[in-house]
């Protein structure tokens, strides 16, 4: 079964900080990857997603991820944080097989102090 | 437009109450989804439907029904709400293809008292 780990309930930054969010997923071959981001009282919104070719994959907003199958890792990084990057991140999984139900990670708080 | 919509964004309900849930989307895709966002839990899938009548139980669809009888709609339903249904729930939406991105509603949160 597909799985995700997010280890970070909460992760606090000051503005203008690099950041990284850590995202690790089980899954036996090799699954499409995503990160969503959720700003205050709204849905999820792709910030970006990988299959395969080069393993660092851009985003929206300056937001990057490295996928490393060696490690089952797919992190999310930016060079420097904005107080409007403060929202809640969450990685995601879909394989193979026959429903393609993705399964989510539970979520990262990124607090952005000015 | 590119936009699902979740019908009512809030909504109040005495435990034994049936609840109905609603969800549209304008860009034809096959495949939609109900979760659950409880704190600490991340998203949940309760039900995915891969078209009109086509549904399948997601990771806790106990307590849960669906219905989709048109493909731009697709409906939660509580038959007698539960207090530990408080939640808030998200539809999404996607084309079929597992690399394609879901397109969540901005929630609609249900509080059963």
């Amino acid at each position: 079964a597909q799985s995700v780990t997010q280890p970070d309930a909460r992760v606090t930054v000051s503005e203008g900080a690099s950041l990284q969010l850590r995202c690790k997923y089980s899954y036996s071959g090799t699954p499409y990857l995503f990160w969503y981001v959720q700003y205050p009282r709204q849905g999820l919104q792709l910030l970006l997603k990988y299959y395969s070719g080069d393993p660092v994959v851009q985003g929206v907003n300056g937001f990057e991820a490295e996928f490393i199958k060696s490690n089952s890792s797919f992190h999310l990084r930016k060079a420097s944080v904005h107080w409007s990057d403060s929202a809640v991140y969450f990685c995601a999984v879909r394989g193979p097989g026959g429903n393609y139900k993705p399964t989510f990670g539970k979520g990262t708080s990124l607090v952005v102090h000015p | 437009d590119m936009k699902v919509t979740q019908m009512p964004r809030y909504l109040i309900k005495r435990m034994g109450e049936n609840v109905l849930l609603e969800c549209g989307q304008d860009m034809s895709h096959e495949t939609m989804y109900w979760y659950r966002q409880d704190p600490g839990l991340g998203l949940q899938l309760i039900y995915i439907s891969y078209d009109v009548d086509s549904n399948s139980e997601g990771d806790i669809p106990k307590g849960y029904r669906v219905s989709r009888k048109k493909r731009e709609h697709f409906s939660l339903i509580l038959d007698s709400a539960k207090t530990n249904q408080t939640s808030v729930y998200f539809c999404a939406s996607s084309l079929w293809d597992r690399g394609n991105t879901l397109y969540f509603g901005e929630g609609s949160r249900l509080i059963v008292v």
